[in-house]
C-alpha cells in the first residue's frame, strides 16, 4: 500500500520547545516538500529536497530545519525560533522523470498547536 | 503575493449545477495542476495540464490553459455534494536550476444538496 505518511496527526507543544514532524514515503519519489497552511489560506513552501543529502529553502524557511538522509524520509523540525508555529503542516513528494516533474502526492498533514 | 491566485475565493452552488474556478499566475510555467482539499486533510491531485496544452478532460473535470493570458480554469460539471472542498491551482516552474511548485490561495466550493 503505497503513499505518504505523516505523524502524528495532532501535536501539542509548549512555546520554546523544538518539535520534529515525521514524513515517510514508499513511492520511490526523488523529491520531497514541506508546506505550511494557515486557516483559509494556501500552501507556503518551507523546504524542499530533490535528492538525498540535499535540500533547499523555500519561501518561509526561517525557524525551521530539515534533513534528507534517506530517500524515503524528510523530517521537519520546528524550532523555538519560529515566531508563529501553530499551523497545519503538509508533506508531499513527486517523481522526477528526465526533466519532467509531475504531480505531487500529499500526506494527511500534522496539525501543530504551540501554546 | 502568490504566483497563483484563484477566483472566486468562495463559491456556493446547487447540486447538479456546474462550478467554474479560475486561476491566474505571473511567470512562465512548465505545467499547471489542480488539487482538491477536504477540510483538515491533505491535498489530492486532480489534473495536470502542460504548458503546450490548451484543454484537458478527466471525468467531470475540464481544465483549460491560456498561456498568453497566464490563466487557467477548472470546470466541474454536474456537481455533487461530495465535491464540496477547497480547490487549489499550482504552477510548476524552474528557477535557478531547481524545480518548485507554487500554490494559489484556493477556492472554497460548497455544493448544496
Amino acid at each position: 500500500d503505497g503513499g505518504i505518511t505523516q505523524s502524528p496527526k495532532y501535536l501539542f507543544r509548549k512555546e520554546g520547545q523544538n518539535v520534529t514532524l515525521s514524513c515517510e514515503q514508499n513511492l520511490n519519489h526523488d523529491a520531497m516538500y514541506w508546506y505550511r497552511q494557515d486557516p483559509g489560506q494556501g500552501l507556503r513552501l518551507i523546504y524542499y529536497s530533490q535528492i538525498v543529502n540535499d535540500f533547499q529553502k523555500g519561501d518561509i524557511a526561517e525557524g525551521y530545519s530539515v534533513s534528507r538522509e534517506k530517500k524515503e524520509s524528510f523530517p521537519l523540525t520546528v524550532t523555538s525560533a519560529q515566531k508563529n508555529p501553530t499551523a497545519f503542516y503538509l508533506c508531499a513528494s513527486s517523481l522526477r522523470q528526465r526533466d519532467r516533474w509531475d504531480e505531487q502526492y500529499f500526506g494527511p498533514g500534522t496539525r501543530l498547536t504551540v501554546t | 503575493s502568490q504566483q497563483g491566485e484563484e477566483d472566486p475565493q468562495a463559491l456556493s452552488i446547487q447540486e447538479g449545477e456546474n462550478a467554474t474556478m479560475n486561476c491566474s499566475y505571473k511567470t512562465s510555467i512548465n505545467n499547471l495542476q489542480w488539487y482538491r482539499q477536504n477540510s483538515g486533510r491533505g491535498l489530492v491531485h486532480l489534473i495536470l495540464i502542460r504548458s503546450n496544452e490548451r484543454e484537458k478532460h478527466s471525468g467531470r473535470l475540464r481544465v483549460t490553459l491560456d498561456t498568453s493570458k497566464k490563466s487557467s480554469s477548472l470546470l466541474i460539471t454536474a456537481s455533487r455534494a461530495a465535491d464540496t472542498a477547497s480547490y487549489f491551482c499550482a504552477t510548476s516552474l524552474t528557477t535557478s536550476g531547481t524545480y518548485k511548485y507554487i500554490f494559489g490561495t484556493g477556492t472554497r466550493l460548497k455544493v448544496l444538496a
